[in-house]
């Protein structure tokens, strides 16, 4: 079946501006998340969602950051007024539910602040 | 939080070599899987494997959630296995994994 998908694959966008990124599950999983990687690190944890509520978002970097699920499936990551900080590979994933199941990765969008 | 760490940080093999992977944790952790991030990115799921060991082809994982530590094994190497290895661990709190520095693994021809 179909895995996690995320759109767009990259984006190059001005500081100051506002962004959009988008995660959709793999179908049936309840559980969403967006983690956020940086050149020559792991990935860290930024939001997860079990449904449509944010379960938690205490990766957020600051209150730049936004992230809602409105229909307990696709999930949009959402920036205000972009700094050169945040270029990084966003990365979204999904699991069967909650708590102590795999978690399956999307291929990511690369942002880039210019 | 907990602390994830993993080693060695590098690791070049000729092909055909085999190699450890080692994660070390700090705290106890009900959730543990084992990724490989190919050159464009993509992260692969290799193991889950919270405690216990298992095996898939060339590739074997033991985790002793005891002694808190993970080992990924990669037996006869080959180039395509290049790429970063990262080890994840989530505990009680939440569903959300913490990501080791990852181990860089380059195989030569």
């Amino acid at each position: 079946g179909a895995g996690v998908s995320q759109t767009p694959s990259n984006k190059v966008t001005e500081k100051g501006k506002y962004v959009e990124l988008r995660c959709d599950p793999i179908s049936g999983h309840t559980a969403l998340y967006w983690y956020r990687q940086s050149l020559g690190q792991g990935p860290e944890f930024l939001i997860y969602f079990q449904g449509t509520g944010a379960a938690d978002d205490s990766g957020l970097p600051n209150d730049r950051f936004f992230a809602v699920r409105p229909e307990g499936s696709v999930s949009t990551l959402k920036i205000q007024r972009t700094e050169r900080g945040d270029s990084a590979v966003y990365l979204c994933a999904s699991s069967l539910s909650y708590g102590n199941y795999e978690q399956y990765f999307g291929p990511g969008t690369r942002l880039t602040v210019t | 939080g907990i602390q994830v760490e993993q080693s060695p940080p590098d690791l070049i093999l000729q092909e055909g070599a085999n190699s450890t992977l080692r994660c070390n944790f700090s705290d106890s952790v009900n959730n543990l899987q084992w990724f490989h991030q190919n050159p464009w990115g993509q992260l692969i799921n290799l193991f889950y494997i919270p405690s216990g060991t298992k095996q898939n082809g060339r590739l074997s994982a033991t985790t002793v959630a005891t002694e808190r530590y993970s080992l990924l094994y990669i037996s006869s190497s080959q180039t395509t296995d290049s790429g970063v290895y990262f080890c994840a661990v989530g505990n009680n709190q939440g569903g959300k994994l913490i990501f080791g520095q990852g181990t860089e693994l380059s195989v030569k021809p």
